[in-house]
């Protein structure tokens, strides 16, 4: 089946402007997760949701980070006011409900910001 | 200190050969540990997982976790040129959402 999806592959924007990050699950996974991915550096949590409970949101980094996940499939990563220092890959994982080990990863957007 | 250490590398080896990866890690919280390879501009793509100590074993790959030194390794029997990519160590605690990951280690196996 497909797998997941994530939309821009690549996003170049200016310094404080705001962008929006896309991510479509494996279907039937309830399970979504956003990653952040600077360079030579291991995956950074960002933000999980399960469902329709409330987000886990302890690793957004600041308040200009947000996420929202409608109909509790689609995912929105929006960064407002973009610092230079947000340029990373920004990944998005899907699992099923309580199988956290086993988290498939879509193929990130690309965020450059000048 | 890093909750999660991974030397970076990069690794090369001649194809055939044994290949050895390691993290340690500091959070003795840590239950869940995963193996994840990484081509060049893709998506993390997971390997393995083991679930508190012990050795998993899966074709040319064998994870093991050692929870008494806070250190597992991910073995590459005959190792290919198509194995080629980032190594990602990643673990996690029973009661918590987030992963913490290693920094990667670049593999490069030489035909």
């Amino acid at each position: 089946g497909a797998g997941v999806s994530q939309s821009p592959s690549n996003k170049v924007t200016e310094k404080g402007k705001d962008v929006e990050l896309r991510c479509d699950p494996i279907s039937g996974h309830t399970a979504l997760y956003w990653y952040r991915q600077s360079l030579g550096q291991g995956l950074e949590f960002l933000i999980y949701f399960q469902g329709n409970s409330a987000p886990d949101k302890s690793g957004l980094p600041s308040d200009r980070f947000s996420a929202e996940r409608t109909g509790g499939s689609v995912s929105t990563l929006t960064i407002q006011r973009t610092q230079q220092e947000d340029s990373a890959v920004y990944l998005c994982a899907s699992s099923r409900v309580g199988a956290k080990e086993t988290q498939y990863f879509g193929p990130g957007t690309r965020l450059l910001v000048l | 200190q890093k909750e999660v250490e991974q030397d970076p590398g990069p690794l090369s080896v001649p194809e055939g050969a044994i290949v050895s990866l390691n993290c340690t890690y500091s959070n003795s919280a840590f239950q869940y540990f995963m193996w994840y390879r990484q081509y060049s501009r893709k998506g993390p793509e997971l390997l393995m997982y083991t679930y508190s100590s012990g050795n998993k074993e899966d074709g040319r790959f064998t994870a093991q976790v050692d929870k008494s030194s806070k250190y597992i390794s991910l073995f590459i029997r005959d190792s290919q040129p198509s194995d080629s990519a980032t190594y990602l160590c990643a673990m996690s605690a029973a009661n918590n959402n987030d992963m913490r990951f290693g920094a990667g280690t670049r593999l490069t196996v030489k035909p």
